[in-house]
């Protein structure tokens, strides 16, 4: 049961423009939504994160929206650098404390 | 260097053997958790701890087992393997500056069974 689905495995953007990450949830009971960036050979990085009592976060060039009644997030990176090549995993927490559940992953390629 | 230490890097051993896996948390982090992560696949949770005690369990075997220490450190037993439990297995903690969500990781063992 994928609570949490990331569609795209992967994504190809050229440098400077913009790249958006998708991801999809189906259980109600989460209220906090996180990014998490990872690099070959190195642990997941905490990226960004939003509460559901929002509905944007940004930091920088990222900036992530939830949409609550699609049970839908995305991460826009703008602009894309080749520096942001990695997997991006979307996970999301049922309550203070609670493990997180994570997608599969997308892998963003930017081209330079 | 995210604080959070996972030895070994690299595992490789035969079917039907154990291992150990270890972890020591970010320093002051009371939760510890486990993950699986196979070829293809998102992060699979397997376990949590907090303070010494079990708080949640993910789709771990039953060949597989963990404990945390009165130092929470925290060890991820590995039996009987099989060629199907090569992966990378990561550990992560949390604790109060995460204010109740998201955790720190470290940089995985990869485990392959041969």
């Amino acid at each position: 049961d994928q609570q949490v689905k990331q569609n795209s495995p992967s994504l190809s953007v050229q440098e400077g423009r913009i790249s958006i990450l998708n991801c999809d949830y189906t259980n109600s009971m989460f209220d906090y939504f996180l990014w998490y960036k990872k690099y070959p050979a190195e642990g997941p990085t905490f990226l960004i994160s939003i509460s559901s009592i929002k509905d944007k976060n940004e930091d920088g060039r990222f900036t992530v929206f939830l949409n609550k009644s699609a049970k839908h997030l995305s991460l826009h990176i703008v602009p894309s650098q080749p520096g942001d090549s990695a997997v991006y995993f979307c996970a999301a927490s049922a309550g203070y404390g609670n493990k997180l559940v994570f997608g599969a992953g997308t892998i963003l390629r930017v081209k330079s | 260097d995210s604080g959070v230490t996972q030895t070994p890097k690299h595992l490789i051993t035969a079917t039907g053997q154990r291992v150990t896996l270890r972890c020591s948390p970010r320093s002051g982090d009371l939760s510890v958790y486990w993950y699986q992560q196979s070829l293809d696949q998102g992060l699979q949770f397997l376990i949590q701890y907090y303070n010494g005690e079990e708080r949640a369990k993910g789709n771990i075997l039953e060949r597989f087992s963990a404990q945390q220490f009165p130092d929470l450190h925290s060890e991820l037993n590995l039996s009987s393997l099989e060629l199907g439990d090569s992966a990378l297995y990561f550990c992560a903690s949390s604790g109060a500056q995460d204010r109740g969500y998201g955790y720190t990781f470290g940089s995985g063992t990869r485990l392959t069974v041969v």
